[in-house]
């Protein structure tokens, strides 16, 4: 399975755009990469799944450059509200081996 | 309309006792996983079932065993609990339809053996 490097914590304030980005140096032809959000006592909550270029939804966007060797996920306008763990994890959609989480990325958005 | 529900949602125990926790997803989906996040927040697969089968067993000491009466129903079993079983166990869920890589994930069972 692909491992996945991101950073441990970041900080922004509200309103700025925030920019989390993963290595996954030995990604498969084909894997994908999925990024889950976790709140304090909550379980995670898939956010966006993309396999190569820019994937957007409402909640947020994905950039997957053409080599897939990382990946950015990219929240825009954030709010007090998004501060969570954000976990990037990179698996084939099979459904035959379930995805492996890493440590996460710690996000804590000031006032 | 919980999707995923987990119970219980707190549950604390000695050592060397035996509990379940159960779960239950509403979503009419086909796999469903037992996941383990210890104190540093480090989320491992424990079990995945597909259709009642298992799918999925990473090396889980056989004290814990998973039942799934059928697709909308993954219990997890522990025997013979110990201290390093403290953790909080997530039950999850997920389709072909939307994809297997999209978990939808319950609140969470927090298990503290004393």
């Amino acid at each position: 399975l692909a491992k996945t490097t991101q950073p441990i914590s970041m900080d922004s304030y509200e309103g700025q755009e925030v920019n989390i980005t993963c290595s996954h140096n030995n990604i498969a032809t084909n894997d994908y990469i999925t990024w889950y959000q976790q709140f304090p006592s909550q379980g995670p909550r898939f956010i966006i799944q993309g396999y190569k270029t820019k994937v957007t939804n409402e909640v947020a966007s994905l950039f997957i450059p053409a080599d897939r060797k990382s990946s950015t996920l990219s929240l825009p306008r954030v709010s007090l509200s998004d501060t969570a763990v954000y976990y990037c994890l990179v698996g084939m959609d099979t459904g035959r081996r379930a995805l492996t989480f890493g440590s996460g990325t710690r996000l804590q958005v000031q006032p | 309309d919980t999707a995923v529900s987990q119970t219980p949602k707190y549950l604390v125990t000695q050592m060397g006792n035996d509990k379940s926790i159960k779960c239950e997803q509403n979503l009419g989906h086909d796999t469903m996983y037992w996941y383990k996040q210890d104190s540093k927040k480090f989320l491992k697969i424990m079990f995945s079932y597909n259709n009642k089968e298992l799918i999925i067993n990473e090396t889980v000491p056989n004290r814990f065993s998973p039942k799934s009466p059928d697709k909308a129903h993954l219990n997890l079993h522990i025997n013979s609990l110990e201290l390093g079983d403290s953790a909080v166990y997530f039950c999850a869920s997920s389709s072909p339809a939307t994809g297997a890589n999209v978990l939808t994930f319950g609140a969470g069972s927090r298990l503290t053996v004393l």
